[in-house]
């Protein structure tokens, strides 16, 4: 079993929906992220997470350390954020922050 | 630009070659990494090296090997390459215990025929 699961795998939506994709560890962290990576395959970091919640935008992270689970949420989807979304931890005492990665959220929201 | 390049974008060769991948970063990051997304898109780290310690993730084939000629840098080099080492290699970079996240190279999608 990965010890990054994220849920659900594939998501399609309608324009304008509320969008929450899961994430949970099996691990102790020290991080949290969520990157984006879009059909042309560039990767982007959305958040670091180490408690509590951020926003930035239309976008939504939450982080529970004892329940060991984050939620990434996109209020009023829009076709241009279809893309691959990726969880991915900071294993606490890991060595030089490498990461853990979930497997991906594939999101297509449509028109 | 502020960022992290990688060259080739796209790499076609055949099994047997020798091979090299090169990533630099113009942010002023200390740590740099070399991540692999197989055919399933899931990414695994390969190796991660600031100017003091690299470190190998141990299921990673020594026919590849890092080589960083200075902070900016961090090449790729991998010999006698296998039909199985096609991948998309993402090159990354962020600054030890800085409260923001990663930045990623383009990737580089390596094709061995």
């Amino acid at each position: 079993k990965n010890e990054v699961e994220q849920s659900p795998q594939n998501l399609t939506a309608q324009e304008g929906e509320f969008i929450t994709i899961n994430c949970s560890y099996s691990v102790g962290i020290s991080a949290l992220h969520w990157l984006q990576q879009h059909p042309g395959g560039g990767i982007v970091s959305l958040f670091m997470l180490s408690s509590g919640k951020k926003k930035h935008g239309r976008l939504i992270a939450t982080i529970n350390i004892q329940e060991k689970h984050s939620s990434l949420h996109i209020t009023a989807s829009h076709p241009r954020d279809s893309a691959v979304y990726i969880c991915a931890v900071l294993r606490y005492g890991g060595s030089q922050g490498n990461l853990i990665f979930g497997k991906g959220t594939k999101l297509s929201v449509k028109p | 630009d502020t960022a992290v390049s990688q060259t080739p974008k796209y790499l076609v060769t055949q099994m047997g070659n020798d091979k090299s991948i090169k990533c630099e970063q113009n942010l002023g990051h200390d740590t740099m990494y070399w991540y692999k997304q197989d055919s399933k898109k899931f990414l695994k780290i390969m190796f991660s090296y600031n100017n003091k310690e690299l470190i190998i993730n141990e299921t990673v084939p020594n026919r590849f090997s890092p080589k960083s000629p200075d902070k900016a840098h961090l090449n790729l080099h991998i010999n006698s390459l296998e039909l199985g080492d096609s991948a998309v290699y993402f090159c990354a970079s962020r600054y030890q215990g800085a409260p923001y996240g990663y930045t990623f190279g383009s990737g580089t999608r390596l094709t061995v025929v």
